[in-house]
């Protein structure tokens, strides 16, 4: 399967703890976007990557969020002293140029 | 601030009845404008896309969208609906200020047989 690949796919953490997740994107794509989901509700954007370049990031996403991509290929997006409001669906998605994003699976967090 | 709006928040549907669900969205220079559609337990998948030329876009299983500008409207129709195509539709629109996708909160379908 050559799609975004996310891992891990589940990750359960104690409250304040951190957390790493990593996407691998579509190898040619140069966009990368990370989005969390909450049951019931639309992607939320949280942070977009041209090549290894961090260009947006979201006015919710907080001090505790950080996000990298190095060499413009993979990303990772970490999460330190999570919260239990942290607990959701983080999503991956990359795009070549503007065009449609190509979502991964998901890495779905609960913190308890 | 840039906003997208779907109003049937869930819609339930015997076979063979038409589908049509609404997505406003609150830009108005220029942008994409995308449908996205996740069935049970998988990824986000895209349905169709519009980017520019005919408002009247064709996506895959049967799905059509129209781009009314004047209306900042994007709807998403299927003339005859299938048990398979219960999933959560998303609306989707990017070209605003910056490269981010804006979605809607979704609209939960229900086919029944």
């Amino acid at each position: 399967d050559t799609g975004v690949s996310q891992d891990p796919r589940h990750k359960i953490t104690k409250r304040g703890q951190n957390v790493t997740f990593r996407c691998d994107p579509i190898s040619e794509h140069n966009r990368l976007y990370w989005y969390r989901q909450t049951l019931g509700q639309g992607p939320e954007f949280l942070t977009y990557f041209q090549n290894e370049a961090q260009l947006e990031k979201s006015r919710l996403l907080s001090d505790r969020f950080s996000a990298e991509r190095p060499k413009g290929s993979f990303s990772t997006l970490e999460i330190q002293r999570t919260e239990q409001g942290d607990s959701a669906m983080y999503l991956c998605a990359s795009s070549f140029r503007g065009g449609e994003a190509f979502f991964g699976q998901g890495t779905r967090l609960t913190v308890v | 601030a840039q906003s997208v709006s779907q109003h049937n928040h869930h819609v339930i549907l015997s076979e063979a009845a038409s589908l049509e669900l609404g997505c406003n969205y609150s830009y108005g220079g220029t942008v994409n404008l995308f449908w996205y559609v996740q069935y049970p337990g998988q990824h986000l998948q895209l349905l169709l896309k519009y980017f520019s030329g005919d408002p009247l876009v064709k996506g895959i299983k049967g799905f059509e969208a129209e781009f009314i500008k004047s209306k900042f409207s994007f709807n998403l129709r299927k003339p005859s609906v299938q048990w398979s195509d219960t999933a959560e539709y998303f609306c989707a629109v990017n070209g605003y200020t910056g490269n981010q996708f804006y979605f809607g909160t979704g609209t939960s379908l229900t086919v029944i047989p």
